[in-house]
């Protein structure tokens, strides 16, 4: 069975340009959540999608957004991208929401710098 | 607000030896925990979980335990090996809510 599943691997923006992020979960997956790890604040969660809609939100700004399809792929979108997003962004699927004590199995991430 | 704190960035351990990971919560009512372990380049892996309403679990060298008076989680790791050099996150659930991390101990494991 293949893993979660994130797209791109690493990319480079400049400040004030905006980014699509692309996760594929476990194939049965049906629950989403996206989280940004930077150094020293560990994982912080953005939000949370099951069967194509948002079941909770952290406490991000707005220009965080995602969303989720039909097949459960997910992507998230950060616009007017500041220093300050660059981060490991991480993604990782779960057979039922997270609040049913599902574990979270994780893809590898994306790598975003910020310049 | 960090609900879920792993006060030791680091740690260093010899091989053979016992490794001790902390993590203290505020919410009391969180109702499952867990740790996951994460090397570089790759994402989190699960390692181990516990309920609330148990004080330990066991798996292989990994043993979780639980003091909900002190609402303090600690991870024993016996005996320690080099393949366990990785960075530990502890993560607390609310019931029916999102699952918050700490902010991950980094360990290491000496030959």
């Amino acid at each position: 069975k293949a893993g979660v599943t994130q797209t791109p691997r690493y990319l480079i923006k400049t400040r004030g340009q905006q980014v699509t992020l692309s996760c594929s979960p476990i194939s049965g997956h049906r629950s989403v959540s996206w989280y940004q790890q930077t150094p020293g604040q560990g994982l912080q969660f953005l939000f949370e999608y099951f069967s194509e809609t948002q079941r909770n939100k952290g406490n991000f700004p707005g220009r965080f957004s995602g969303r989720q399809f039909s097949n459960s792929r997910s992507e998230m979108n950060v616009s007017t991208l500041e220093l300050g997003d660059s981060a490991l962004y991480l993604c990782a699927s779960s057979l039922a929401p997270t609040g049913l004590r599902e574990k979270l199995f994780f893809g590898s991430g994306t790598q975003l710098s910020v310049l | 607000d960090q609900q879920v704190k792993q006060n030791s960035p680091s740690l260093s351990v010899q091989e053979g030896r016992i490794s001790i990971l902390n993590c203290d919560y505020t919410n009391s009512m969180f109702d499952y925990f867990l740790w996951y372990k994460k090397y570089p380049a790759e994402g989190p892996t699960f390692l181990i979980s516990i309920s609330s309403i148990k004080d330990k679990n066991e798996d292989g060298r990994f043993t979780v335990f639980l003091n909900k008076s002190a609402k303090h989680l600690s991870l024993h790791i016996v005996p320690s090996q080099p393949g366990d050099s990785a960075v530990y996150f502890c993560a607390a659930k609310l019931s029916g809510g999102k699952l918050i991390f700490g902010q991950g101990t980094e360990l290491s494991v000496k030959p």
